[in-house]
């Protein structure tokens, strides 16, 4: 298994500011996404942080709004830019061993609320 | 494109009831069939899962069965207790696209009752 930590764990943020959310995990892995879930509802895939390249974005997700940084293999941020009430929402990690590995781990969520 | 389709959304069940859960899928591309439980303030966490070329896999309390030509397949929680009270989404996921990168259902909250 490996255990994610995501930082910070909540946070209040004006709207037209950045935060930036951090994902560690304890051990190397091969694939690591960033999930956004909005209250009460299912979690979307936002991207693939990618280790050394950009990331991959699903459609409706773009990197000027939601730029993505992996400088290792445990390791990714998520930076949420320009913020507005529509963007609060619980933001999650994961992360997989790739290959024939068929778990994710997730971490427990950054919960952001944009005022 | 939602697609993944999960019912019911919401569910209350007895203690000691059965607890059902069903989903269905469109891209029978889509080989690997986990179901995930989230408790409130938690990530969601693996519970069970099932590849295509099974009809039902249990463990414990929990049984998947899988309907392939259907493209349906659901989760039963027998002897359903309060502490089963939590989330749950089913997904899917591929081997081309990475088995981690997972497409989720819209969720079931579920409720067991004393």
């Amino acid at each position: 298994s490996a255990v994610i930590s995501q930082k910070p764990s909540r946070d209040i943020c004006q709207r037209g500011t950045s935060l930036t959310i951090q994902c560690q995990v304890d051990s190397q892995v091969t694939m690591m996404f960033w999930y956004r879930q909005q209250p009460g509802q299912s979690l979307t895939l936002i991207a693939t942080a990618n280790q050394g390249s950009e990331a991959t974005y699903e459609s409706g997700f773009v990197i000027d709004k939601f730029p993505i940084s992996r400088p290792n293999l445990t390791f990714s941020t998520l930076t949420v830019s320009n913020m507005s009430p529509e963007d609060s929402s619980i933001y999650l990690c994961s992360a997989g061993r790739g290959g024939m590995n068929t778990e994710a781990f997730f971490g427990q969520g950054t919960r952001l609320t944009v005022v | 494109q939602q697609q993944v389709k999960q019912s019911p959304q919401s569910l209350i069940v007895q203690k000691g009831g059965i607890s059902i859960i069903n989903c269905a899928y469109e891209n029978t591309a889509f080989d690997y069939f986990p179901w995930y439980q989230q408790f409130p303030g938690k990530g969601p966490a693996l519970l069970i899962a099932i590849r295509p070329d099974v009809s039902e896999k249990k463990e414990g309390r929990f049984t998947i069965s899988f309907n392939k030509s259907a493209k349906q397949f659901s989760l039963h929680i027998m002897d359903s207790q309060p502490g089963d009270s939590a989330t749950y989404f089913c997904a899917a996921s591929l081997r081309g696209g990475g088995y981690q990168k997972v497409t989720f259902g819209t969720g079931t909250k579920l409720q067991v009752i004393p």
